[in-house]
């Protein structure tokens, strides 16, 4: 069975400090995919970022960064010099391929103006 | 950019009733997905459907739900009797054919049962 744990629940720093969304996941399979999505205070659910499990580049967007590790089952997604947009419900998810999403709980960012 | 559409966005009903979610997937989409999520709790899969017909099913999907394509567009999700604990968002999602492509949501529609 799959899961995916945000040990993080809530998450709150000053704007302009980096911070670091933690996700660690369990599989069996040998090609997944892991994302990452955003929900704001609106409720909809925004695609971020894909990674498959053979590819264990980090990868960069603007101020955004992803940080794959497959020794750990880890991954953790950094926003560098953080904006009060920022601010939402950042979900961490597994799949295997075509196959249904597993989340985790979610980690709730706000930052503080 | 092509987007999921799901109506209503808020739909109210009074327990024991039915409701039908409508959702509009990317036109080129392969398969489709309901999940839903109460408030304050993580996102939980319902139902997969692919080639007109049901994939995968959570035990959430039980009875009482029920999806179809009636025609080549919509994509619904159906509760029979709706109870107070079938309260939450409920979000379709769609995807292309190709396995590493991202599943994409629509807004949701919040469900309310009184």
């Amino acid at each position: 069975a799959q899961k995916v744990t945000q040990a993080q629940t809530e998450i709150s720093v000053v704007e302009k400090e980096d911070v670091t969304l933690d996700c660690v996941y369990e599989t069996r399979d040998t090609t997944y995919y892991l994302f990452w999505y955003k929900q704001p205070p609106s409720g909809e659910l925004v695609f971020l970022i894909r990674r498959n499990s053979f590819d264990e580049q980090n990868e960069i967007s603007g101020r955004y960064s992803w940080n794959f590790q497959k020794s750990t089952s880890s991954f953790n997604f950094t926003i560098t010099a953080s904006q009060v947009v920022d601010s939402a419900v950042y979900f961490c998810a597994l799949s295997e391929p075509n196959e249904k999403l597993t989340f985790g709980t979610g980690t709730r960012l706000t930052i503080i103006p | 950019e092509p987007e999921v559409t799901q109506t209503p966005s808020h739909q109210v009903t009074q327990m024991g009733q039915e409701v039908i979610l409508r959702c509009v997937p990317i036109s080129n989409h392969l398969y489709f997905y309901w999940y839903r999520q109460i408030l304050g709790q993580k996102v939980e899969f319902l139902v997969s459907f692919y080639n007109n017909e049901i994939s995968e099913k959570s035990e959430i999907f039980d009875d009482q739900f029920s999806v179809e394509r009636p025609d080549g567009s919509n994509f619904t999700l159906k509760i029979r009797s709706t109870k107070l604990e079938d309260s939450a968002m409920y979000f379709c999602a769609s995807k292309e054919g190709v396995s590493n492509q991202p599943q994409h949501f629509g807004d949701g529609t919040r469900l309310s049962i009184l």
